[in-house]
């Protein structure tokens, strides 16, 4: 069974710090995702990891997979108040006889807060 | 529709009666999934559809929950005899055919059983 987990659960930090959320699975896959999750919202996809080694970077977010590690980690730099959110990475495992389609895995999430 | 819509977005049910949730997924999306969120908890995956294949009920909790698609789009989460731990968000997602692409959340229903 595929676990997926993040840490640290919560994270509190100030702004203007950096800080990075990990997120390490148990089976191999080449691929992960990253969501944002705002109080009483629902998911919005922030980056789509498809290989080892790779990295994304939006604004003060850059995210990076190592499937050897199985780790990923979400990196923020010069934490600001509106990046506070839960964030949750998923872990895909295709449907072999659907082919394209997967069902993704959840993390528990890191609910980050950012103190002025 | 540009992004999954979900209806009703709260519900209010008394213990031991039926809910329906409706999902309907972005035009085009032959992928369809419902996870469910427990306050301050992660997603759990309920059930998948994919097309005409059968779908793979495996995250479904008990025999009170199913769900069904018609026509390859709308779907309907039933929970029949709600109890008091089916208060949670439930969350459908849909899915191109498509490797690689991930999904798109709708923006759920939270189901509150008293």
């Amino acid at each position: 069974e595929l676990k997926v987990e993040q840490n640290p659960l919560f994270l509190s930090m100030q702004e203007g710090k950096n800080y990075t959320i990990y997120c390490n699975y148990s089976t191999t896959s080449d691929r992960l995702y990253w969501y944002r999750q705002d109080p009483g919202k629902s998911l919005e996809s922030l980056f789509v990891l498809l290989s080892n080694g790779a990295v994304k970077q939006e604004g003060r977010l850059m995210a990076s997979l190592d499937t050897k590690a199985r780790l990923s980690t979400l990196h923020i730099t010069a934490a600001v108040h509106d990046l506070s959110a839960t964030y949750f990475c998923a872990v895909p495992r295709l449907y072999i006889s659907n082919f394209g389609n997967e069902k993704l895995t959840f993390g528990t999430g890191t609910r980050l807060t950012i103190i002025p | 529709g540009a992004g999954v819509s979900q209806s009703p977005s709260n519900k209010v049910t008394e213990k031991g009666k039926d809910v329906e949730l409706r999902c309907d997924p972005i035009s085009g999306h032959t992928a369809l999934y419902w996870y469910r969120q427990s306050l301050g908890q992660g997603l759990e995956f309920l059930i998948y559809f994919q097309g005409n294949s059968a779908p793979d009920k495996s995250g479904l909790p008990s025999d009170r929950f199913s769900a069904e698609r018609t026509g390859g789009s709308v779907s309907t989460l039933t929970i029949q005899r709600t109890q008091q731990e089916d208060s949670a968000v439930y969350l459908c997602a849909s899915s191109l055919v498509v490797f690689n692409y991930g999904y798109t959340f709708g923006s759920g229903t939270r189901l509150t059983v008293v």
